[in-house]
């Protein structure tokens, strides 16, 4: 069982370039989101799905889009990349019953110069 | 609104040490309560975890009692081990709605052997 499936691992930008990450998940999860963890921070919410063809902002949205148009896949596009978008991006998925928390991918290490 | 707040890292112990890393919440409703841990280069894995007022998570010697008069999910072990090495994240969710995780800040743990 995979789990939740992120793609590149590594990657770097220059400034202005676009690019999308992958999320995969294969255990018929309703719900998936993506964070960012900066550098001894926290996670912050980007972006969500309940559901395929639903998608909501999450707490920092700002430069980057979503769709959903499948249940397994939940690909995060950065348009127009910033150096504040370094960051590493996790994508994780849960079921609809909060008490088994979520299922985390491995990360995108992204570095924008 | 909901957060979580831990205690400042990093914390340092010696192998063997009792460990408690603090965590208290603030919710609109009544939130299941985790634990997540972050090795090195890794995603996060679920630590532990409780639903409601005095369940008691447990997981790898590690505990953590949900203690709704002190809203607090303080994170214990008995003796770590150099292997406990690693940033822990407590993280609440409403059970209600798209179930977002709000995370803490993180505490890196480092113990020397």
């Amino acid at each position: 069982n995979a789990g939740v499936t992120q793609t590149p691992k590594f990657r770097i930008l220059k400034i202005g370039q676009s690019m999308t990450l992958q999320c995969t998940q294969d255990m018929n999860h309703n719900y998936m989101y993506w964070y960012r963890q900066d550098p001894g921070m926290g996670l912050k919410l980007i972006y969500y799905s309940v559901g395929a063809g639903i998608t909501d902002k999450g707490e920092v949205p700002n430069g980057y889009n979503v769709s959903r148009s499948t249940t397994e896949d939940f690909p995060l596009r950065l348009e127009l990349a910033a150096p504040s978008q370094t960051s590493v991006y996790f994508c994780a998925s849960s079921s609809s019953d909060s008490y088994y928390g979520y299922t985390f991918g491995s990360g995108t290490r992204l570095t924008v110069v | 609104g909901n957060s979580v707040t831990q205690m400042e890292g990093p914390v340092t112990l010696s192998e063997e040490a009792f460990l408690t890393i603090n965590c208290t919440y603030t919710a609109t409703g009544y939130p299941s309560l985790f634990w997540y841990v972050q090795y090195p280069g890794e995603g996060l894995q679920l630590l532990l975890k409780a639903t409601k007022a005095d369940d008691k998570g447990s997981n790898k010697g590690f505990e953590a009692t949900y203690r709704k008069e002190t809203t607090s999910f303080h994170l214990e072990k008995g003796s770590v081990q150099v292997s406990d090495s690693a940033v822990y994240f407590c993280a609440l969710v409403l059970i209600q709605g798209a179930q977002k995780l709000v995370f803490g800040q993180g505490t890196r743990l480092t113990i020397n052997p």
